[in-house]
């Protein structure tokens, strides 16, 4: 069965404190990583797909990577409007597959 | 503007009782997504529809049945509310089932008393 797994849980940083988020992950064949960011009380807001090893993509001051095993989000000089919880997601290979979401991490970023 | 839209926002109901969900996506995309997403956050699928096709099925109780009377909707009925139902549902759209970003709605937390 797929797995995802996020760390740290929480994460709390100063304004322009530069960190990285990480996302481990299992699957049957990757087909996309896709990574979401979620504010309180409103729904999951798409960022970014990867889809093969060595792949980066970037927007903002962040910036995603991936190898074989993980992924990393990282944020450079975060600002208090970065705070919120990243979520990372697996689709496997195969016709129909569904996403298959980590727990996901809150970033707080004090100003 | 909404792309995708969830009614009700809120939904607080006695245990027992049958109620519905609504979503509407317009970004005409052809597959669209139940999601539960319970207190410790985690966000699991529950069905799946493509062009009005039920194309995902996880273990979920035969208490929820969802209902997709075109492309652009995707309806979730729940009978006989238990406690456990308590959480947020999400709806969500992409265009096809591969590769594609799902677009969320905002969620319905729904509270069983």
């Amino acid at each position: 069965e797929d797995q995802v797994t996020q760390s740290p849980e929480a994460l709390r940083l100063q304004e322009g404190e530069s960190s990285s988020l990480n996302c481990s992950y299992t699957v049957s064949g990757l087909r996309g990583l896709f990574w979401y960011r979620q504010d309180p009380g409103k729904g999951p807001e798409f960022l970014f797909t990867l889809y093969s090893a060595g792949e980066e993509k970037e927007k903002e001051r962040l910036k995603a990577t991936l190898t074989k095993k993980e992924s990393f989000l990282h944020i450079t000089a975060p600002k208090p409007e970065d705070s919120a919880t990243y979520l990372c997601a697996v689709q496997a290979a195969g016709a129909n597959s569904k996403l298959t979401f980590g727990k996901g991490i809150t970033l707080s970023v004090r100003p | 503007d909404t792309a995708v839209s969830q009614t009700p926002k809120y939904l607080v109901t006695q245990m027992g009782n049958d109620k519905s969900i609504k979503c509407e996506q317009n970004l005409g995309h052809d597959t669209m997504y139940w999601y539960k997403q319970d207190s410790k956050k985690f966000l699991k699928i529950m069905f799946s529809y493509n062009n009005k096709e039920l194309i995902i099925n996880e273990t979920v109780p035969n208490r929820f049945s969802p209902k997709s009377p075109d492309k652009a909707h995707l309806n979730l009925h729940i009978n006989s509310l238990e406690l456990g139902d308590s959480a947020v549902y999400f709806c969500a759209s992409s265009q096809g089932t591969v590769d594609q970003p799902q677009h969320f709605g905002d969620g319905t937390r729904l509270s069983i008393l």
